[in-house]
């Protein structure tokens, strides 16, 4: 079974700082791929960035990255340049495919708290 | 175009009523799966269904939880005989495609079971 392991149960940031969230994985499979998801004080769930096991290139999204180090099983994120708004939750998750379909294997998540 | 819908937003339920939680996929989605988190906690995987039939629902309990996605209609979770324990979010997500690479989720439904 496919596992995601977030270390940071909480994180403390200056705003305008270059955050990094941890996100370590464990999986058999040859192929997969790796979502970040933010999830604000309303509840929504936001997608924030994807990397497939295939890619080459890490993944970046405006002010996100993903740091994808295959023979680590990591693929934490990186938000440059912080915000206020960028408080929240954040849930890394791994893609598992069941006959076709992808279901989604969470982590325990990270809070951000982004000081002003 | 519109994201995925789910109605209630949030719900409130006294223990041994009935609960349901309708969610309407992205337009043109027809694959969709059903999370829940329990507080403090990561989302975790309850069923996937496509239009009139259940593919995989290998993260539902076994008693009181049942899910159903018709040909007309929104997929509908269905909990019997509540208990405190079902209080939760509960999130629908939706793909076009059973191997597209994101789903995208609805805001969820907040069960409160007093």
């Amino acid at each position: 079974a496919q596992k995601i392991t977030q270390t940071q149960p909480g994180m403390f940031v200056q705003e305008k700082e270059a955050v990094t969230l941890d996100c370590t994985y464990d999986t058999s499979d040859q192929s997969y791929g790796l979502f970040w998801y933010k999830q604000p004080s309303s509840g929504e769930m936001i997608f924030l960035i994807y990397q497939g096991s295939y890619d080459e290139q890490n993944a970046t999204e405006g002010r996100y990255s993903l740091n994808f180090q295959k023979a680590r099983k990591s693929a934490n994120l990186v938000i440059s340049a912080s915000q206020l708004g960028d408080s929240a939750m954040y849930f890394c998750a791994m893609r598992e495919a069941i006959q076709g379909a992808q279901k989604l294997v969470f982590g325990q998540g990270t809070r951000l708290t982004i000081n002003p | 175009n519109a994201g995925v819908m789910q109605n209630p937003r949030h719900l409130v339920r006294r223990r041994g009523q009935e609960a349901r939680l309708r969610c309407s996929p992205m337009k043109g989605h027809s694959h969709v799966y059903w999370y829940r988190q329990l507080p403090e906690e990561g989302l975790k995987f309850m069923v996937y269904l496509q239009k009139e039939n259940i593919i995989d629902e290998s993260g539902m309990p076994k008693e009181r939880f049942s899910a159903e996605f018709p040909k007309e209609g929104p997929s509908i979770l269905r909990i019997q005989q509540v208990v405190r324990g079902d209080s939760a979010a509960y999130f629908c997500a939706s793909s076009p495609l059973p191997a597209s690479d994101t789903q995208y989720f609805g805001p969820g439904t907040r069960l409160t079971v007093l």
